[in-house]
């Protein structure tokens, strides 16, 4: 089993939809990162979490410690939000190096 | 420009070939990654490295060999390579005190 495991592994949504993508990870972690993979291949991060939860525009992201569960939301979805979103922990047990889940696909049509 | 940059951004080659994928970055971190990106797993980790004297083993460090030239340059090589490690590569840079990576455009692999 992975140690970090995304749902769903793909995603459409219509233009405007609430969405949400999850992260479940079984180990103890110092961090968790969620990023976004452009269709061409760049890699950017979107936030960095130890707790509770962030909002940066229409994104927003949340965690809970003790479920071992994030969640990324977009909210009112956009055509430019299709990408690939990663979930990322920085757990004690890879000598403090990211362990990446697989990512979720995640288109947004018009 | 970039930050972070990859060179090659595509490259296709042989078996046994020896290749080298080179990384180059103006953000004056001290850390530096190698990644490798396969369709549907997670990035993995190859080789990192803290400074200049400070070379570490990843993951899946087999088959793979590094250099830090300096502080701005991280170069992977594959002495050999083989079709499994097509692959798309990813270079990436941190600063020692802080946890957010930064990644370069990625190198897109193809070992016939």
């Amino acid at each position: 089993k992975n140690e970090v495991e995304q749902s769903p592994q793909n995603l459409t949504a219509q233009e405007g939809e609430f969405i949400t993508i999850n992260c479940s990870y079984s180990v103890g972690i110092s961090a968790l990162h969620w990023l976004q993979q452009h269709p061409g291949g760049g890699i950017v991060s979107l936030f960095m979490l130890s707790s509770g939860k962030k909002k940066h525009g229409r994104l927003i992201a949340t965690i809970n410690i003790q479920e071992k569960h994030s969640s990324l939301h977009i909210t009112a979805s956009h055509p430019r939000d299709s990408a690939v979103y990663i979930c990322a922990v920085r757990s004690y047990n890879a000598g403090n190096m990211l362990t990446f889940g697989g990512g979720t696909r995640l288109m947004v049509k018009p | 420009d970039a930050d972070v940059t990859q060179t090659p951004r595509n490259r296709i080659t042989k078996t046994g070939k020896r290749i080298m994928l080179e990384c180059s970055q103006t953000k004056g971190h001290d850390r530096m990654y190698w990644y490798r990106q396969d369709p549907g797993l997670g990035l993995r980790l190859i080789y990192y490295s803290f400074d200049v004297k400070d070379i570490n083993k990843g993951e899946i460090s087999d088959g793979y060999s590094v250099s830090r030239q300096a502080q701005a340059k991280f170069s992977l090589s594959l002495e050999s390579a083989i079709p499994n490690q097509t692959a798309l590569y990813f270079c990436a840079t941190s600063d020692g005190g802080a946890d957010t990576q930064y990644f370069g455009p990625g190198t897109r692999l193809t070992v016939l």
